[in-house]
């Protein structure tokens, strides 16, 4: 079964809105989740580290005040696309870190359609 | 891995034959190889790992073989069924458990 929770699956909202998506690590804790950003028969582009208790890292050239993250919990990291735009529709997924050899799990990822 | 391209290569292959997909990675520091699976729509579920202090590992109906002279890495699938249509990622890391993915390569797989 998945390990990592991903909410929700798709979301289509109006430009200038703000999308709340989810991340949970299920029957364990992760200090750490990644998010990622994948375009149509792209690979996927890594936004940002998530750490819970502290600030996000961020890739260079994503910007920290569009993709709002909050890790609040060990169990779970919030990924906020804020003022949407339709430029930001893409897929995002997130991934968790889990067991001794940190293997990563991925979550089932949200489809942002912005209009 | 190698960087993101435009579009995905494509392997088609018949149901019942063995597939091979190439990788190629860029960080010859990279120690830790992963391949993904990703259907449509669905984040990339883990296949199978490889360090590089071996060249060969072997899975069900999956193997990983790594060529670490050449910076190569490939994924075998016997036997591929319909199921196993999707992308498949090559991804590397070192040094950290952050991976790097490849661009992919989408197998279509006929009945």
């Amino acid at each position: 079964g998945a390990v990592v929770s991903q909410h929700p699956s798709w979301v289509i909202c109006k430009s200038g809105t703000s999308v709340k998506i989810e991340c949970r690590s299920l029957d364990f804790q992760a200090t750490t989740m990644f998010w990622y950003r994948q375009f149509p028969k792209q690979s996927l582009m890594l936004m940002a580290t998530s750490n819970e208790g502290s600030k996000a890292t961020y890739e260079q050239g994503v910007e920290k005040d569009k993709f709002l993250i909050n890790h609040a919990s060990l169990t779970l990291s919030t990924l906020t696309v804020t003022s949407a735009h339709p430029e930001d529709s893409s897929f995002y997924i997130c991934s968790a870190p889990r067991g001794a050899n940190e293997k990563l799990f991925f979550g089932s990822g949200t489809q942002l359609s912005v209009l | 891995g190698e960087s993101v391209g435009l579009h995905l290569p494509t392997l088609s292959v018949q149901e019942g034959d063995n597939s091979i997909i190439n990788c190629a990675y860029s960080n010859s520091a990279s120690d830790y190889f992963i391949w993904y699976k990703q259907e449509s729509g669905k984040g990339p579920q883990f296949i199978i790992d490889i360090r590089s202090n071996m060249d060969k590992r072997q899975g069900q109906r999956v193997t990983v073989l790594l060529n670490k002279t050449v910076k190569h890495l490939s994924l075998q699938i016997a036997a591929t069924q319909p199921g196993d249509s999707a992308v498949y990622f090559c991804a590397e890391t070192g040094g950290s458990y952050i991976p790097t993915f490849g661009r992919g390569t989408s197998l279509i797989v006929h009945p």
